[in-house]
């Protein structure tokens, strides 16, 4: 069982939004601002999406953008695109000076 | 552009030392506020860190696998290395390097991991 609790899967048809939650404890993502998400296509290296909470890399699409309430962090990915197709994982910094990952969340575009 | 690639046996036996080597191209290992670290992924499972070394030598390991992990660093051939002893089944599973940025803690970039089965 992972620390960070993800849906196993979220779908939808290209051209809307969909958000990923990721939940955790006040000792994460409820406590620190360090939380990132990563796209991975099997095989391939993980990307990295957003860190910080909200912070794009450079090279991203603006479609892709984070947030947090609470202990539960967002990934939404608008206008939602065939080769966004992938499974998403997010990680957080704890208090216990280790991070910490979700289980990971397959996207289906429709 | 910084990429990062796994290498090393891809079947262990158990009670053995798994290691592995990462290599870094495109820039410097001794550069920077980055940490190298490696984190795996058990089969169908969720991702876990496993530590971190700075290009001083400096580690540091996740509580849980401690007492059997050993990284080193060699910055003459910009690569660093996992030591993990009396490995089990349950050490099986895809081990990735990833660059983390000290401050805003980001793992950037990854390597495309590599698959290690403990088995006799």
């Amino acid at each position: 069982q992972s620390a960070l609790t993800q849906p196993a899967s979220v779908s939808g048809s290209p051209g809307q939004s969909i958000t990923i939650s990721c939940t955790g404890t006040y000792d994460d993502v409820g406590g620190y601002n360090y939380v990132s998400w990563y796209q991975h296509h099997p095989g391939k290296a993980p990307k990295l999406m957003i860190y910080e909470v909200t912070n794009r890399p450079s090279g991203v699409s603006n479609r892709f953008s984070g947030s947090k309430s609470g202990k539960t962090a967002s990934l939404t990915i608008s206008g939602l695109q065939a080769e966004d197709e992938a499974d998403y994982f997010c990680s957080s910094y704890t208090s216990s000076s280790i991070w910490v990952f979700g289980g990971g969340t397959k996207v289906t575009v429709l | 552009q910084v990429q990062l690639q796994e290498s090393g046996p891809g079947l262990v036996k158990p009670s053995q030392t798994l290691s592995l080597t990462c290599t870094v191209s495109g820039g410097s290992i001794s550069g920077g506020y980055y940490y190298w670290t490696w984190i795996r992924q058990h089969p169908g499972k969720g991702l876990e860190w496993i530590g971190y070394i700075y290009h001083s030598g400096t580690t540091y390991y996740s509580p849980s696998l401690r007492s059997r992990l050993a990284m080193s660093v060699d910055t003459s051939k910009n690569q660093f290395s996992l030591n993990l002893s009396s490995v089990t089944a349950a050490d099986t599973a895809i081990y990735y390097c990833a660059r983390a940025y000290r401050g805003d803690w980001r793992f950037d970039p990854w390597g495309q991991g590599i698959l290690v089965t403990v088995s006799s």
